[in-house]
């Protein structure tokens, strides 16, 4: 059964104190994963697609990378601004082009 | 602005009762789906329209339908309506009935049964 599970389930950290989160996932074909972000009470917006593993895109302190099992989201320096709860989602070949939701992770950046 | 309108905002109703939420697309975009999340859970996916046909049906009830009609927006009904689905309802769209391209989200309509 396909499967996407996010870790950690939650995540506070300083200002500027860099980190990851995984996403872990388990498709009969990977077609895409996707990483959204979700600010409370709000619809998630669109970060970056990735669709093959060694791939890599960055957008200002963001960077998402894949392996065969797992993306990650590289978030450097991170500012007050980047708290969200960050949602990854797959696409898998057999899906019908639906996307199966990880749980997310919420990220709280103090000042 | 995502460019995919949702209404009303917010809604409060009682239980027993029938709402209906509307969703535009972004301009372009064919295929329409709708989400559920409730308080800090994930997106429930409900279903899916594409091009004014039924395309993919998760987690929905049976109390809940919806339709897409030839100007490519949707509506979404929810019928014996009880506390618990109290939640806000995403729509999302995207460029084709797959969704290479990332799926849009509309701001979302927060449905409170009372």
């Amino acid at each position: 059964e396909d499967q996407v599970t996010q870790s950690p389930e939650a995540l506070r950290l300083q200002e500027g104190e860099s980190s990851s989160l995984n996403c872990s996932y388990t498709v009969s074909g990977l077609r895409g994963l996707f990483w959204y972000r979700q600010d409370p009470g709000k619809g998630p917006e669109f970060l970056f697609t990735l669709y093959s593993a060694g791939e890599e895109k960055e957008k200002e302190r963001l960077k998402a990378t894949l392996t065969k099992k797992e993306s990650f989201l590289h978030i450097t320096a991170p500012k007050p601004e980047d708290s969200a709860t960050y949602l990854c989602a797959v696409q898998s070949s057999d899906s019908n082009y639906q996307l199966i939701w990880g749980a997310g992770t919420k990220l709280i950046i103090k000042p | 602005d995502s460019g995919v309108t949702q209404t009303p905002k917010h809604l409060i109703t009682a239980t027993g009762q029938r709402v209906t939420l509307r969703c535009s697309p972004r301009s372009g975009d064919l295929s329409v789906y709708w989400y559920q999340q409730s308080l800090d859970q994930g997106l429930q996916f409900l279903i899916q329209y594409y091009n004014g046909e039924e395309r993919a049906k998760g987690n929905i009830l049976e109390r809940f339908s919806a339709q897409q009609f030839p100007d490519l927006h949707s509506e979404l009904n929810l019928s014996s309506l009880e506390l618990g689905d109290s939640a806000l309802y995403f729509c999302a769209s995207s460029a084709r009935q797959g969704s290479n391209y990332g799926y849009t989200f509309g701001s979302g309509t927060r449905l409170t049964v009372v």
